[in-house]
């Protein structure tokens, strides 16, 4: 079975520009999750999507970020513009229900310069 | 609001070394704990879980028992093998509906020395 995807894996960008990221969960996987994974520290949710519905988006720094998830499979995490402080990994995750059994992608690891 | 505390590593152990990764957590009701896994250029993973007070996690040789009574979640290992360099996650999930999400602990990092 296939994991979750993400891509790019590694991005570097300058501050005040903008980037997206991908990801494709696990097949019949309706629940999907980004977090972002500061260097030292634990993963932080920012959204969770149930299909193409957003569960919760608390966290999610909505005047720079933003994600969609059209059609309830692939999912897309914008930053625009982008400041030093969102260096980190995203990481998405998906799971077939609930948060539980969540299966993670690898992670794309973003550097602000 | 809930959280988690593990300790801080790194963690340096020989081989064959037993380990405990210290983990405690701050919750209201009954929480569900889990230690999750990330290995070198891959993503976290489920290492095991426990979903009520005394139940006991246990995979791959590592186990961990639910402590209400001290709040704490630790991870244990007899006998560690390089390979189980990684980090470690300490992680709960609330038991009411307005606090499911998943809180991570900050990690813990684990190298064995051949």
């Amino acid at each position: 079975e296939a994991g979750v995807a993400q891509s790019p894996r590694y991005k570097i960008i300058e501050k005040r520009q903008s980037v997206a990221f991908w990801c494709n969960p696990i097949s019949g996987h309706a629940t999907l999750y980004w977090y972002q994974q500061i260097l030292g520290q634990g993963p932080k949710l920012l959204i969770q999507f149930q299909n193409n519905g957003v569960v919760d988006d608390s966290q999610l720094p909505k005047d720079r970020f933003s994600a969609e998830r059209l059609k309830g499979v692939d999912s897309t995490l914008k930053i625009q513009p982008a400041k030093l402080e969102d260096s980190a990994v995203y990481l998405c995750a998906s799971s077939l229900e609930g948060p539980a059994e969540q299966f993670f992608g690898p992670g794309t690891r973003l550097t602000v310069l | 609001g809930n959280s988690v505390t593990q300790m801080e590593g790194p963690v340096t152990l020989s081989e064959e070394a037993f380990l405990t990764i210290n983990c405690t957590y701050t919750a209201t009701g009954y929480p569900s704990l889990f230690w999750y896994v990330q290995y070198p250029g891959e993503g976290l993973q489920l290492l095991l879980k426990a979903t009520k007070a005394d139940d006991k996690g246990s995979n791959k040789g590592f186990e961990a028992t639910y402590r209400k009574e001290t709040t704490s979640f630790h991870l244990e290992k007899g006998s560690v093998q390089v390979s189980d360099s990684a980090v470690y996650f300490c992680a709960l999930r609330g038991s009411s509906s307005s606090a499911s999400k998943i809180i991570f602990g900050s990690g813990t990092r684990l190298s064995i020395r051949p």
